[in-house]
């Protein structure tokens, strides 16, 4: 199993400019989850999706969108990149009913630079 | 609203023990998780406690106190290798909210 995976590991965007990050996860996991991590503020939750065709917003969810056409698959897009959007993304996914609760498993983050 | 607070960052020696406490204020509580993240890297799960107490993971203890809202990660036997950041992460519904993170350094 492949886990979690992102796809770009990294990319530099000027501001103004749209991309699509992608997260894929091969566990039937029904949660999945985007953060952006910033140096000092933690892990900070923008959208997450609690099953195929679902999504709901987080706790910084402005400048972003997503989509979970696929139960393997959460994309987040940015369309109109700006320098406070400079961050590393990160993925997580997570199953339903555990006894361990709603551990997280995370991808190896994305690195966004915009200039 | 969600508060969660955690040290900075803290420096011990090689074979020592660090606690590294978490107080928390939040909206709905399922349980308490710890994640180690190394630099560059994703975070992975280290604990996770649901009811007041003590829980031991070879090295690593993580203790609950859900009346005072409070936590804290024990590392014993200090390795260069636990030289990392730890995130203290409250799980409320389907959602985690996390602390800032406490970076540790091991010095020889």
């Amino acid at each position: 199993n492949a886990g979690v995976t992102q796809t770009p590991k990294f990319r530099v965007l000027k501001t103004g400019q749209s991309m699509t990050l992608l997260c894929a996860q091969d566990m039937n996991h029904e949660y999945m989850y985007w953060y952006r991590q910033d140096p000092g503020m933690g892990l900070r939750l923008i959208h997450y999706s609690v099953g195929e065709g679902t999504t709901a917003k987080g706790e910084v969810p402005d400048g972003y969108n997503v989509s979970r056409l696929k139960k393997q698959n959460f994309l987040l897009g940015l369309e109109s990149a700006a320098p406070s959007q400079t961050s590393v993304y990160f993925c997580a996914s997570s199953p339903l009913g555990r006894r361990e609760g709603n551990e997280q498993f995370f991808g190896p983050g994305t690195r966004l630079t915009v200039l | 609203g969600q508060n969660i607070d955690q040290p900075t960052e803290m420096t011990a020696t090689e074979g020592a023990i660090v606690q590294i406490n978490c107080t928390y204020q939040t909206s709905g509580f399922n349980g308490l998780f710890w994640y180690q993240q190394h630099a560059g890297e994703a975070p992975t799960f280290l604990s996770y406690n649901v009811l007041d107490g003590l829980e031991e993971k070879g090295r690593f203890s993580s203790f609950l106190s859900r009346s005072k809202g409070y936590s804290y990660l024990l590392l014993k036997e200090l390795q260069m290798k636990d030289s990392a950041s730890y995130l203290c992460a409250v799980s409320s519904g389907n959602k985690l909210t996390f602390g800032g993170g406490t970076r540790v350094l091991v010095k020889p």
